[in-house]
């Protein structure tokens, strides 16, 4: 099972919108509404941000918002702020019945 | 609230063993599908291998395949990883994390703080 491909980084201005992209299959990300994304400080473990494509945890901010077209799911982060730089990851289930994750995107807020 | 907490990681030679285990707190461990999880330093998180709520489903990812056994124990609240034949690739911090509870919650909710295992001679 391939990684899913994110773009290695990604950069912004505080208050700018910033989108990370997650491309997969038909086997994976296409097929399934089933990519959740991660944040991951230095040291830390991850984090939920998104489930389900587009669905939010409670206690995480609506300016972190999910979608998903074809074989590609996409990371909005708006009105950026210092505190969101880290990694983010994207992950997917998959028609093997297993899970696979993407190569990870490094936010830096300008 | 829900706690895992890893042990068993350490430094081991190429083709040694090593069981890691993940203790449960603040949640009926029985409810939840578990998963471990692993990153090689500086890399990317990469899935390994999950149970289900009584242990009749087990995937594996094909880099562990044949060399990594995952159990539970639901009543003593714990997660493990048999790990055999270790190789330098599987160096990393292992993860323990707890799958969101319903029939289709391909997502993980809480995770563990990780536990380091170095293969190296």
């Amino acid at each position: 099972q391939s990684a899913l491909t994110q773009p290695a980084s990604v950069s912004g201005s505080p208050g700018q919108s910033i989108t990370i992209s997650c491309t997969g299959t038909s086997s994976d990300v296409g097929g399934y509404n089933y990519v959740s994304w991660y944040q991951q400080h230095p040291g830390k473990a991850p984090k939920l941000m998104i489930y389900d494509v587009s669905s939010r945890p409670s206690g995480v901010s609506n300016r972190f918002s999910g979608s998903k077209s074809g074989n590609m799911a996409s990371l909005t982060i708006s009105g950026l702020q210092a505190e969101d730089e880290a990694d983010y990851y994207c992950s997917s289930y998959t028609s093997s019945s297993t899970l696979v994750f993407g190569t990870g995107t490094k936010v830096t807020v300008l | 609230q829900v706690q895992l907490v890893e042990s068993g990681g350490g430094l081991v030679k190429p083709g040694g063993s090593l069981r890691l285990s993940c203790e449960a707190s603040g949640v009926t461990f029985s409810d939840y599908y578990m998963s471990w999880i692993r990153q090689a330093p500086g890399k990317g998180l990469e899935w390994v291998s999950y149970i289900s709520r009584n242990a009749n489903i087990i995937y594996y990812a094909d880099s562990v395949k044949g060399r990594f056994t995952i159990s539970r124990d639901n009543a003593k609240n714990s997660l493990y990883l048999q790990m055999n034949s270790l190789r330098a690739e599987d160096t990393a911090v292992y993860y323990c994390a707890r799958f969101a509870s319903g029939s289709s919650a391909w997502y993980f909710d809480y995770w563990g703080q990780g536990t380091l295992v170095t293969v190296s001679s």
